[in-house]
């Protein structure tokens, strides 16, 4: 049982260069969840699904894409990245009415 | 909009010392309340959860009270060690969907 997976762990993207980040848990879970944790902003919610074939906006959803083709896969694409977005991105899952369980985030650096 | 406010954003201890952690949030129509803590560099990691129901949830050393009316969560640290010293969030999750609210974090140094 390996909880909630990110990939890549790290990551530089030039200016207007495209990325996949994966989020996978093997818990079952219907909710997931992508956030951005950035320094004395706490995490802001990008987008989230509560279930297979289902996304939805969360606060900071411009500039990115996310897509749940399997419940225990959610992806979050950025088309053109921006230095803006340089960050560190986590993922989370949980079950209806429960608590949510953490990635260990992806460092995203954008140059 | 939600706001969730943690203050003091920063924290330092001696070792042994019972502390408290605070966490205000702005609308009181929460369905649920986290506390998590995360270590440099690493994710986060659920303490405890307390249902818009509850008053306190408590698990070995930690406390964790709610007061929705007032908008207030604390966190109690018994007895703190150095290896309670990290960054501790806590976190709202809104009753009209499935959305959660973070605070900044209180980063927590114990001293030994």
């Amino acid at each position: 049982n390996a909880g909630v997976t990110q990939t890549p762990k790290f990551r530089v993207l030039k200016t207007g260069q495209s990325m996949t980040l994966l989020c996978a848990q093997d818990m079952n879970h219907e909710y997931m969840y992508w956030y951005r944790q950035d320094p004395g902003m706490g995490l802001r919610l990008i987008h989230y699904s509560v279930g297979e074939g289902t996304t939805a906006k969360g606060e900071v959803p411009d500039g990115y894409n996310v897509s749940r083709l399997k419940k225990q896969n959610f992806l979050l694409g950025l088309e053109s990245a921006a230095p803006s977005q340089t960050s560190v991105y986590f993922c989370a899952s949980r079950l209806a009415g429960d608590e949510q369980y953490f990635g260990p985030g992806t460092r995203l650096t954008v140059t | 909009k939600q706001e969730v406010t943690q203050i003091p954003a920063a924290l330092s201890v001696p070792e042994g010392e019972n502390l408290v952690l605070n966490c205000s949030f702005t609308d009181s129509a929460i369905y649920n309340l986290q506390w998590f803590r995360q270590d440099p560099g690493k994710g986060l990691t659920s303490l405890l959860l307390i249902q818009s129901s509850q008053r306190e949830q408590t698990s070995g050393r930690l406390n964790a009270s709610l007061d929705k009316s007032s908008g207030r969560s604390t966190l109690y640290i018994a007895a703190s060690q150095p290896g309670d010293s990290a960054t501790y969030l806590c976190a709202v999750r809104d009753d009209t969907g499935n959305q959660f609210y973070f605070g900044t974090g209180t980063s927590l140094t114990v001293i030994p």
